[in-house]
């Protein structure tokens, strides 16, 4: 199957800083990925989706000012914390869509990112 | 999308055949019914995915019923290496993946 990477696998930052999480398709183009945050014990929660060339469609209660997206090319996109707090320590995962023989569509999901903000 | 309802956790032994079954009473016409598997601190990994009777690939098989009302996820001959959370999804094939709460699937040796 296709592959989809996550790059740093783990990160920590200090309180205040910025982090950025690039996600990329390693031998598919996607028009469109996703970017997801899970707690310990929980489930995945969906954050937004990331189209290519326009802006990303947030979900309701995820703060764009806070969580920038950028999709500036059919095999990457990036999910940028901005002034992280302790609160925003998580696991980010994303996701590639790919279009399957037949006609169906499949989502791939990157490794995830540990992010440890102190 | 629809709303999916799963057992939170089920244990089983070795060898044994697990069967975990999803409720998707709200399931629209054209929503595909997929299953994932998660390991600790990994990606969720495709497992399956169906729209109506049986599928079968070389990991599982997913019965639907008639009324497509429901899914059952069998995997035959379960080992240690099975044990992760499990997450039924319904959905139109081309729209974003909402997960729900999953079932954790313990196997004891």
């Amino acid at each position: 199957g296709a592959v989809v990477s996550q790059h740093p696998s783990w990160v920590i930052c200090k309180s205040g800083t910025s982090v950025k999480i690039e996600c990329r398709s390693l031998d598919f183009q996607a028009t469109t990925m996703f970017w997801y945050r899970q707690f310990p014990k929980q489930s995945l929660m969906l954050m937004a989706t990331s189209n290519e060339g326009s802006k990303a469609t947030y979900e309701q209660g995820v703060e764009k000012d806070k969580f920038l997206i950028n999709h500036a090319s059919l095999t990457l996109s990036t999910l940028t914390v901005t002034s992280a707090h302790p609160e925003d320590s998580s696991f980010y995962i994303c996701s590639a869509r790919d279009r399957q023989a037949g006609g169906l569509y499949e989502q791939y999901f990157g490794p995830g990112t540990r992010l440890t903000v102190t | 999308l629809a709303k999916t309802t799963q057992p939170i956790s089920m244990d089983s032994y070795e060898g044994q055949e697990v069967n975990i079954t999803c409720s998707h009473n709200n399931i629209a016409t054209n929503d595909y019914i997929t299953w994932y598997q998660q390991f600790p601190s990994q990606g969720p990994r495709f497992i399956i995915q169906g729209y109506k009777t049986k599928v079968t690939n070389e990991v599982a098989s997913l019965f639907i019923p008639a009324d497509r009302k429901s899914s059952t996820l069998s995997l035959p001959r379960v080992s240690l290496s099975d044990t992760a959370v499990y997450y039924c999804l319904g959905s139109l094939n081309t729209d974003k993946l909402i997960f729900g709460t999953g079932t954790r699937l313990q196997v004891f040796p």
